[in-house]
């Protein structure tokens, strides 16, 4: 079992619509969490970190359940510059590697 | 451009060849990671280190697979007697201390 798992998509929504992505970790001792955004062929940029109270940013929130080991990343009002890959991203117990999902993509048509 | 930069952005190779990637990281940060990522997947980790020292080589996927920061500034990644199946992008991140990793544009390897 991979240590973070996403559903791949894609998903195409209209311009507008609200899109909601999941992710899944297998190590109940991971302590940080990210959101990382990748375009076609450039590399990861970060889009958020995840806390466990929860945070947003604009028109992005995410969300964190270490219960479940489950986060989530929610898209309001999507724009068409938000067509990316959207990388789960999981701080292993090391300190300093980052564990990615697979990564979900998003298409956002007029 | 302060960002962290890679050289060379491409490089095409003959299987056989050895071949040596620079990461030069954002001035400040004296952390360095080394990742690969393949077509469809997201980018796995390689190996890290804190100003000059190497942490985690484990990781790094055979023993052909080198990486060095002398003098803790820029890094390099070497492949030796590359093999198809290193075909990858490899991308180099920098962090200035255990927090957000920023990522450089990576160099797009492939083995013919």
């Amino acid at each position: 079992r991979k240590e973070v798992e996403q559903d791949p998509g894609p998903f195409n929504v209209p311009e507008g619509a609200t899109v909601a992505f999941n992710c899944t970790y297998s190590n109940s001792a991971s302590q940080s969490f990210f959101w990382y955004r990748q375009d076609c062929r450039k590399e990861p940029k970060l889009l958020m970190s995840v806390y466990s109270s929860g945070n947003e940013d604009g028109r992005f929130t995410a969300q964190l359940n270490r219960a479940s080991q489950y986060i989530s990343l929610l898209i309001r009002d999507s724009k068409l510059s938000d067509s990316a890959t959207y990388l789960c991203v999981v701080m292993t117990n090391s300190g300093y590697a980052l564990n990615f999902g697979k990564g979900t993509s998003l298409l956002v048509t007029p | 451009d302060t960002g962290v930069s890679q050289d060379p952005r491409h490089k095409i190779t003959k299987r056989g060849q050895n071949v040596t990637f620079r990461c030069d990281p954002i001035s400040e940060h004296n952390r360095l990671y080394w990742y690969r990522q393949t077509l469809g997947q997201g980018p796995e980790f390689l190996t890290y280190f804190q100003n000059e020292a190497q942490l985690e080589k484990s990781r790094l996927l055979s023993d052909r697979f080198s990486a060095e920061r002398p003098k803790g500034s820029f890094s390099t990644l070497e492949i030796q007697r590359t093999e198809q199946g290193d075909s990858a992008m490899y991308l180099c991140a920098s962090s200035p201390s255990r927090d957000t990793q920023y990522f450089g544009p990576g160099t797009r390897l492939t083995v013919l």
